[in-house]
């Protein structure tokens, strides 16, 4: 069965800094990988995705993330964080014949003004 | 198109009642499932269901149940509640598409059990 194991529980870091929130999954059979995002009190949305093709993602709000087969990897990484980042973080991996992704515990963004 | 929607947004019950979550997509996706979310522990799933009269259990199925009469609907019961089963509740749609089973959640049902 699939894994997937977010690193950091918890990320502070002042504004304007650059962050990465690291992801890490156990099967590397033909996956699809993304970052979902959940702001204070809401649903989660998704952030990008990685389906095939170009192994580097971007979202429209200056986030990126990186497939690497390799490592087993899909960390997120953004240059300059606001404020308005803070949210939690949940990286997700669909692996082989399953139908539903599996989550990490996701990872909390605080951005310290 | 209103995508994934879940009544009630909050409730409150006690030990022992039981009640259903509602869910409802209206994007003809294949795929529903049900997670719960509780401090520290991520996204847990609990039932799943590929089409309409289909259903298998995830990671945390006990004391819950659901069915699927219909591609919009996924309802969840909690035959008797327990206070272990305060949480937060998001009902999630995919399909096997283009989007590669991407996740699309509603709002969130915010459940306590005294």
């Amino acid at each position: 069965a699939q894994s997937v194991t977010q690193l950091d529980s918890q990320v502070p870091v002042f504004e304007e800094a650059p962050v990465e929130l690291r992801c890490n999954y156990s099967s590397s059979v033909s996956v699809y990988l993304f970052w979902y995002v959940q702001y204070p009190n809401q649903g989660l949305q998704l952030l990008l995705k990685y389906l095939s093709g170009s192994t580097l993602v971007k979202s429209i709000n200056g986030f990126e993330a990186e497939f690497n087969k390799s490592q087993t990897s899909f960390h997120l990484r953004k240059p300059s964080v606001h404020i308005s980042d803070t949210a939690e973080y949940f990286c997700a991996v669909k692996s082989g014949g399953s139908y539903i992704p599996t989550f990490g515990r996701g990872t909390s963004l605080i951005v310290h003004p | 198109n209103a995508g994934v929607t879940q009544t009630p947004k909050f409730q409150v019950l006690k030990t022992g009642q039981s009640m259903t979550l509602q869910c409802a997509q209206d994007m003809n996706h294949e795929y529903m499932s049900w997670y719960r979310q509780d401090p520290g522990m991520g996204l847990r799933l609990i039932h799943y269901s590929v089409g309409a009269g289909i259903t298998d259990q995830g990671e945390v199925p006990n004391g819950y149940n659901v069915s699927r009469s219909t591609t919009e609907d996924f309802p969840l019961r909690l035959l008797s509640a327990a206070p272990s089963q305060t949480s937060v509740y998001f009902c999630a749609s995919s399909y096997a598409g283009t989007g590669g089973y991407e996740q699309y959640f509603g709002p969130g049902t915010r459940l306590t059990v005294t």
